[in-house]
């Protein structure tokens, strides 16, 4: 398995373009997260997703859009970069057990962005 | 939400020395704690986890111990290597809900 991945590693942008940041779990995880990471700030919830076609804000939602079309991906959508948005951002998948127990996310190896 | 309060933000030891790192809450109905370790350049990875019904777990040199009345639960690792340096986060999840709520984080650096 690659776990959960995200492409691209670096991103330069100017101040109003729009991109995507992709990711993709191939295990079969019901859950997935985008997390932004600043500087003495730790991990900061943007979107979530419970399931495909399930999404909802997290802490910091405001500039960003998700969607969740099937079980292995949830792009991230930047509408209008903002240097604000200037970031580390990493998404995360996890999974329920049999029990109904939710366990550990598991990490795609991030996406530095800069918007300038 | 609820909110994890985690220190120190940076703790710096000699190799061989023991290192804690403390985290606490307020909300009881907290069930599952997660401790991650970030390497630089990297995503977060968990490294140990703790559930409500449990006190004290331990895998080698990482130990977590978890104080229910009090709310707080406190991550050891003895022994420490230049490997360990690192960012270290505690998370924290309550009942069924699927958002966990991570700490600020603790900068770990392990000299030679």
């Amino acid at each position: 398995n690659a776990g959960v991945t995200q492409t691209p590693k670096f991103q330069v942008l100017k101040t109003g373009q729009s991109m995507t940041l992709q990711c993709a779990q191939d295990m079969n995880h019901e859950y997935m997260s985008w997390y932004r990471q600043d500087p003495g700030m730790g991990l900061r919830l943007i979107h979530y997703s419970v399931g495909a076609g399930i999404t909802d804000q997290g802490e910091v939602p405001n500039g960003y859009n998700v969607s969740r079309s099937t079980t292995e991906d949830f792009p991230l959508r930047l509408l209008s970069a903002a240097p604000s948005q200037t970031s580390v951002y990493f998404c995360a998948s996890s999974y329920s057990s049999s029990s109904g127990r939710i366990n550990e996310q598991f990490f795609g190896p991030g996406t530095r962005l800069t918007v300038l | 939400g609820e909110n994890v309060e985690q220190h120190p933000s940076t703790l710096s030891v000699q190799e061989g020395d023991s290192a804690v790192i403390k985290c606490t809450y307020s909300d009881s109905a907290s069930n599952y704690f997660p401790w991650y370790k970030q390497e630089l350049g990297k995503g977060p990875q968990l490294i140990i986890d703790i559930r409500s019904n449990v006190g004290e777990k331990k895998d080698q040199r990482i130990a977590v111990t978890l104080n229910k009345t009090a709310k707080h639960f406190s991550l050891h690792i003895t022994e420490t290597q230049p490997e360990d340096s690192a960012v270290y986060f505690c998370a924290l999840r309550s009942g069924g809900s699927y958002i966990p709520t991570f700490g600020r984080g603790t900068s770990l650096i392990v000299h030679p």
